[in-house]
């Protein structure tokens, strides 16, 4: 079974800008959950979708969105980029949700100049 | 914000040497999970222990879990070189999961 891909793998981008990511979850797998990785805050809990539906959302601002498409697939996306933003994003697919064992994709290294 | 405390945060030590990391968490839960992030890349899951459970074993990690202090710790035997990563507690409601602060081991030849 291949694995989570996340695309692209590295980004750079400048302030102001706007980003997309995208996340392919292991094929049956209907729960993605996007991820913030820095090393000022550690990892924090984006939002995750299930069946094209937002479930659960973090502690971001409304310039983080996603969407999930009808194949399971996922993106991300952030508005008027902030150095602060600059991060290891990471996606994971699990069969029913985080609660569960999740499975990462290597995730997006954005930086933002 | 995080849910978890892990500590220590840095444990180093030789190869063969068993290594325990511990986690400390804040509310209730339905099951804390343990993951191993290798320098900057994707997660790997290890173990899921659920809360009406108190111990769990995968090959050489052992996971031990105590909901009266909220608490969890997370021993590797016999460590070797290839175990140097962070590791990080989550603790998993029905809705998010919720990640610690993470321990980094090294662990020398």
């Amino acid at each position: 079974k291949a694995g989570v891909t996340q695309t692209p793998r590295y980004l750079i981008k400048t302030r102001g800008q706007q980003v997309t990511l995208s996340c392919s979850p292991i094929s049956g797998h209907r729960s993605v959950s996007w991820y913030q990785q820095t090393p000022g805050q550690g990892l924090q809990f984006l939002f995750e979708y299930f069946s094209e539906t937002q479930r659960n959302k973090g502690n971001f601002p409304g310039r983080f969105s996603g969407r999930q498409f009808s194949n399971s697939r996922s993106e991300m996306n952030v508005s008027t980029l902030e150095l602060g933003d600059s991060a290891l994003y990471l996606c994971a697919s699990s069969l029913t949700g985080p609660h569960n064992e999740q499975f990462f994709g290597p995730g997006t290294r954005l930086t933002v100049l | 914000s995080q849910q978890g405390e892990e500590d220590p945060q840095a444990l180093s030590i030789q190869e063969g040497e068993n290594a325990t990391m511990n986690c400390s968490y804040k509310t209730s839960i339905n099951n804390l999970q343990w993951y191993r992030q290798n320098s900057g890349r994707g997660l790997v899951h290890l173990i899921l222990i659920r809360s009406n459970e108190r111990e769990k074993h995968s090959g050489r990690l052992r996971v031990t879990l105590d909901t009266s202090k909220k608490s969890s710790s997370l021993l590797i035997t016999a460590s070797r070189a290839a175990d140097t990563a962070s590791y990080f507690c989550a603790t998993g409601n029905t809705d998010k999961l919720i990640f610690g602060t993470g321990t980094r081991l090294q662990v020398f030849p």
